[in-house]
C-alpha cells in the first residue's frame, strides 16, 4: 500500500540555516511519482516539484535541492540559506502508476524560519 | 489567466443542511480531486475524476458526493454535513495522470465550520 511519512512536524531554523525536510515512501510499483508541494501562510498550495521513479538525478533550482534515492525510498528537499519566506507547511505526495490519479500526501512539516 | 477556483471561500452551517462546493477550472484538464485537510493529518483525497462522468473514491468518501456533468466543473456535495466534517477543502486539477508530465493545480481552499 501507498505511504508517506514527513516524520519532522515542526522544524525551526534560524535564517540563512540550511534545512533539510525528510520524506519517506512505501510503494510496491516500480513506476510512481513523488511531488512536493508548498503551503504558505496564505493557505494556497504551490506545487515545487515532480519526480517520477525511473529519475534518481538530483535537482536544484535556485536555493532548493531535492535528493531521490530508491535504495532508501526516500525524497528529501534541502533548502540553502533559507529566508523568512521560506516559512511554510510542506507536503511530500506520492502517486503509483497504477492507482489512476489518487495521491497520497504526508502530514507535512512545518517550518519556522526564524529572523 | 489559468486558475482553479471554488467557491464559497468560507462558510459555517448546521447539522443537516445540504451545501454545495462549486470548483471550475478554466484550463481544460481532464482530471480533477478533492481533498480535506485537517491538522496533523495533512491532505486527504475524497473523491477524484479521470473525466467527465467518470468518478472515483479517494481515501475518505464519506459523507461526500461528486458529480462531473462538464469538464470544468467539480462540485463537492454534502447531503446531511456533520461537526467532522468541518475542514479545509480543496479542490485541484491537472491535465492529465498526474505525474505523467502534468502537475496539479489546487484552488484556494473552502474552509467549511458545521456547527
Amino acid at each position: 500500500a501507498q505511504k508517506v511519512t514527513q516524520a519532522q512536524t515542526e522544524i525551526s531554523v534560524v535564517e540563512k540555516e540550511d534545512v533539510t525536510l525528510d520524506c519517506v515512501y512505501e510503494t510496491r510499483d516500480t513506476t510512481y511519482y513523488l511531488f512536493w508541494y508548498k503551503q504558505p501562510p496564505s493557505g494556497e498550495l504551490v506545487f515545487l516539484i515532480r519526480r517520477n521513479s525511473f529519475d534518481e538525478q538530483n535537482e536544484i533550482s535556485g536555493r532548493y535541492s531535492w535528493n531521490f534515492q530508491k535504495s532508501t525510498s526516500s525524497f528529501n528537499f534541502t533548502i540553502t540559506a533559507s529566508q523568512v519566506v521560506d516559512s511554510a507547511v510542506y507536503f511530500c505526495a506520492l502517486r503509483e502508476w497504477n492507482r489512476d490519479d489518487k495521491i497520497i500526501f504526508g502530514k507535512g512539516t512545518r517550518l519556522h524560519i526564524l529572523p | 489567466e489559468a486558475q482553479v477556483t471554488q467557491n464559497p471561500r468560507y462558510l459555517i452551517t448546521v447539522t443537516g443542511k445540504k451545501l454545495t462546493v462549486t470548483c471550475s477550472q478554466n484550463m481544460n484538464h481532464e482530471y480533477m480531486s478533492w481533498y480535506r485537510q485537517d491538522p496533523g493529518l495533512g491532505l486527504r483525497q475524497i473523491y477524484y475524476s479521470m473525466n467527465v462522468e467518470v468518478t472515483d473514491k479517494g481515501d475518505v468518501p464519506e459523507g461526500y458526493k461528486v458529480s462531473r456533468k462538464e469538464k470544468r466543473n467539480f462540485p463537492l456535495i454534502l447531503e446531511s454535513p456533520s461537526p467532522n466534517q468541518t475542514s479545509l477543502y480543496f479542490c485541484a486539477s491537472s491535465l492529465g495522470l498526474a505525474g505523467v508530465g502534468n502537475e496539479q493545480f489546487f484552488g484556494p481552499g473552502t474552509r467549511l465550520t458545521v456547527l
